[in-house]
């Protein structure tokens, strides 16, 4: 079976300081990892992916993930804050047979000027 | 390129109605996959459609249905509607069935039951 766990619920940030949201998957195969953000009163919007190819992936607007096999995490990462940060970011598993997602609970990133 | 659309954006039922959404993917993707967001649950599969036929299924009752047509055009109901069936139901779609592939969401429908 597999799942994710977004260790925090809530972050919080100020605008030009490092951004660290952090996941932890449990997968029987090889995964699939996700990043999504979702802006209130919006769709979900995929910022990177990871596909057994890099470890260190890079996304959209400045965030990267680095996937550690050995600690079974996928923790997203961007090196300033900005003020359009402020979203819901979701970590996401999937396999390879079929498009199920399986989503985190979600981190609330807030960024204070 | 246009995204993903979804109609209606907003919608409001009673209790024991029915409701049937709509999704539109994005022009050349033939897997659509719908999912239901809710503050208590967070985002949940309900099911995948490739090429016309429902590929993979979540763990939801049997009021919740879905089909997709020739055009890859999709449609979920929900039928004898609860009021725990108030979420935002969102609707994906990617080039080709399988995990790897990245998903696109559309802005979702919230829908409200009173």
């Amino acid at each position: 079976a597999q799942s994710v766990t977004q260790l925090d619920s809530h972050v919080s940030v100020s605008e030009g300081t490092p951004v660290l949201l952090r996941c932890n998957y449990s997968s029987s195969y090889s995964p699939s990892l996700f990043w999504y953000v979702q802006h209130p009163n919006k769709g979900l919007q995929l910022l990177l992916k990871y596909t057994s190819a890099a470890t260190l992936v890079k996304g959209i607007n400045g965030f990267e993930a680095e996937f550690k096999k050995s600690e079974t995490s996928f923790h997203l990462t961007k090196p300033s804050a900005h003020m359009s940060d402020a979203a819901e970011y979701f970590c996401v598993v999937s396999r390879d047979q079929g498009g199920k997602l399986i989503f985190g609970q979600g981190t609330e990133l807030s960024v204070k000027p | 390129k246009a995204g993903v659309t979804q109609t209606p954006r907003y919608l409001i039922k009673t209790r024991g109605q029915q409701v049937t959404l709509s999704c539109s993917p994005i022009s050349g993707h033939r897997s659509v996959s719908w999912y239901q967001q809710t503050p208590g649950q967070g985002l949940q599969f309900l099911f995948e459609y490739f090429s016309e036929t429902q590929r993979n299924k979540g763990n939801f009752p049997g009021r919740f249905s879905g089909r997709q047509f020739s055009n890859s055009r999709s449609e979920m109901n929900v039928s004898t509607l609860e009021l725990g069936d108030s979420a935002l139901y969102l609707c994906a779609s990617s080039l080709r069935l399988g995990g790897k592939n990245e998903q696109y969401f559309g802005p979702g429908t919230r829908l409200t039951v009173t």
